[in-house]
């Protein structure tokens, strides 16, 4: 069955510190896909990024980075110079196929607080 | 545009009531989600809707009802409810199954 670890229940930082949230995934499929989601306090879920299993490449898109490695099966995400915004709970999401369809299977999420 | 619209933004209800959440997309996706989240936990997936049909349904209880009008809307009807069932109703869209999925704001939901 899929499943989704981040070991990570909080983290702390100061402003302007780097952060690396961790996701380690299992899954027996050959494809398949992958997800970063933030959520800030108010609720709504923001999508940041998705990989397919065969793109092994890293990829940045700002202060945020990913590095997806399938020999460890692990997701990881930076972000460089956090900022106060950055203060969220930001989930992992692996896809299993259902039904014909797809589902997300979430990580319990790691709540990141970023203080001035 | 990336929207998901989901009204009420709040909803109190008591055990014998029935109400409705909506969720409105216009962005020409063809899956529809919703998603029971509590406090400190991941969205737990209800039902998808793929192409306008019914295609994942997570055992959810019959006092949960979902319809898909068209493709662009997505009800959920609720009757009689438990105190259990206050949460954050998160509705998302995606263009096909697989891609990712883009999240309304949500309903909280309180049930007295």
């Amino acid at each position: 069955a899929q499943k989704v670890t981040q070991a990570q229940t909080e983290i702390s930082v100061v402003e302007k510190e780097d952060v690396t949230l961790d996701c380690v995934y299992e899954t027996r499929d050959t494809t398949y896909y992958l997800f970063w989601y933030k959520q800030p306090p108010s609720g709504e879920l923001v999508f940041l990024i998705r990989r397919n299993s065969f793109d092994e490449q890293n990829e940045i898109s700002g202060r945020y980075s990913w590095n997806f490695q399938k020999s460890t099966s692990s997701f990881n995400f930076t972000i460089t110079a956090s900022q106060v915004v950055d203060s969220a709970v930001y989930f992992c999401a692996l896809s299993q196929p259902q039904g014909g369809s797809e589902k997300l299977v979430f990580g319990k999420g790691t709540k990141l607080t970023v203080n001035p | 545009d990336t929207e998901v619209t989901q009204t009420p933004k709040h909803l109190v209800m008591g055990m014998t009531n029935k109400k409705s959440l909506k969720c409105e997309q216009h962005m020409g996706h063809r899956a529809m989600y919703w998603y029971k989240q509590k406090a400190k936990k991941p969205p737990e997936l209800m039902f998808v809707y793929s192409y306008e049909k019914l295609s994942i349904n997570e055992s959810v209880p019959s006092r949960f009802s979902p319809e898909c009008p068209n493709s662009s809307l997505l009800n959920l009807h609720l009757h009689a409810l438990q105190p259990e069932d206050s949460a954050l109703y998160l509705c998302a869209s995606s263009p096909v199954p697989s891609y990712e999925q883009y999240f309304g704001p949500g309903t909280r939901l309180t049930v007295t």
